[in-house]
Parts: C-alpha cells; sequence; structure tokens
C-alpha cells in the first residue's frame, strides 16, 4: 500500500534511547528521511539516506532500516528533542508519502 | 545558503483558486539536479506532500489533490508556484515550499504560510 505507518506517541525518561518507527511497502525500495518539528515551527532534516546526518544536527540522532520499517532512534534523548517526528519515502511514480507523525515526549 | 520564503493571500473564499509563490534566494533555482516541492499541514494534523516540479517543468502531484493541483516554475525570478483550485475550508493549512535533494529528502524548507479558506 502506498501509506506510511507511525506510532501517534512515544515517550521517553531523559537521558534513555528511544527508537521511532516507520512502516510501509515504499521503503523495501527506498530510504526513509526523517524530520523533527517543534511547535510553531517548520519541519527540520535530521536523517536521510541509509544513515545521514545534516550539518548541525546532533550526532545522538541515527537510522537504519530492515525489510519495510525504517527507523530512528535518538540515544541519550534531551529535553530538546521533544517534537514530532515525520518519516517520508516516495513511490515508484515518484509521489513523496509522509507518515502520520509521532509525537515524542522526554519524560 | 538556500533560503526559501513562501508568499500569497492568507485568506481565500471557498470555490476559488489559492495562489501561492515560493521565492528561493541563496543559490539559482535552475542549478543542481533539485526538485522544488509543496507541502501543507493542517492544524494539529500531520504533513501532507502536494506535490514536485523539476527546473524542467516536469511535474509529480499527490493522486489525491492531482485533478486540483498545478506547480510551475520561474526560473528568471527564481521562484516557483502552487495553484490549487475549488478549494474548502479542508483546503485551510500551513503551506510550506521545500528543496528536494537528489536522494529524495527534503533538505531546505520555508517558514510556512497560513491559508484559511473561509468566506
Amino acid at each position: 500500500s502506498s501509506e506510511l505507518t507511525q506510532d501517534p506517541a512515544v515517550s521517553v525518561a531523559l537521558g534513555q534511547t528511544v527508537r521511532i518507527t516507520c512502516q510501509g511497502d515504499s521503503l523495501r525500495s527506498y530510504y526513509a528521511s526523517w524530520y523533527q518539528q517543534k511547535p510553531g515551527q517548520a519541519p527540520v532534516l535530521v536523517i536521510y539516506g541509509k544513515n545521514n546526518r545534516p550539518s548541525g544536527i546532533p550526532d545522538r540522532f541515527s537510522g537504519s532500516s530492515s525489510g519495510n520499517t525504517a527507523s530512528l532512534t535518538i540515544t541519550g534523548a534531551q529535553a530538546e528533542d521533544e517534537a514530532d517526528y515525520y518519516c517520508n519515502s516516495r513511490d515508484s511514480s515518484g509521489n513523496h508519502l509522509f507518515g502520520g507523525g509521532t509525537k515524542l515526549t522526554v519524560l | 545558503q538556500v533560503q526559501l520564503q513562501e508568499s500569497g493571500p492568507g485568506l481565500v473564499k471557498p470555490s476559488q483558486t489559492l495562489s501561492l509563490t515560493c521565492t528561493v534566494s541563496g543559490g539559482s533555482i535552475s542549478s543542481g539536479s533539485y526538485y522544488w516541492s509543496w507541502i501543507r499541514q493542517p492544524a494539529g494534523k500531520g504533513l501532507e506532500w502536494i506535490g514536485r516540479i523539476y527546473t524542467s517543468g516536469s511535474t509529480n502531484y499527490n493522486p489525491s489533490l492531482k485533478s486540483r493541483v498545478t506547480i510551475s516554475v520561474d526560473t528568471s525570478k527564481n521562484q516557483f508556484s502552487l495553484k490549487l483550485s475549488s478549494v474548502t475550508a479542508a483546503d485551510t493549512a500551513v503551506y510550506y515550499c521545500a528543496r528536494e535533494q537528489m536522494g529524495g529528502y527534503l533538505g531546505y524548507w520555508g517558514q510556512g504560510t497560513l491559508v484559511t479558506v473561509s468566506s
């Protein structure tokens, strides 16, 4: 199907590790990219490709993929990581898909 | 550093056409292998990809919006534009423009502009 599925909400204790997942058939063929969005702000790219971080993104953010599932892992979550996270991929027609988003709460 | 800025009316009447422009600065819109994209986000909801255009003029549109969407590019003004026809209240959203890098990821985003559809 042409959908990407994310858990609506995830929580993590400060300093602990959290994994946010994204499932969809397109992920078998295309890498996901991941975006962080804080309230009132535009999304920011945090992971792209196999496991690449844009300049300025902390190395506690990492990405991985297996089969139809892509994951964003935050190792040692900080208070400033509390945000909505969206995965994105393409289908074979070049159309983009966004997951429904995961709200991350840092406790 | 590439920057993108959306502009256009913040209020559109139902059944009319929503028109937005994205102005690109810090680089030429026609240089490099990039797609130029539009994404929207209704209040409190997730991101929805609208479509994209290559500088050659080649386009891809979200199938759910394809019948109402036109994306065009004006290289002389370093801008690309979105037109969405026959709008309803469901089209009320923050609209973002973004640059898609080779590999399919959206590396640069505008700050977004709120468009409200209301009479």
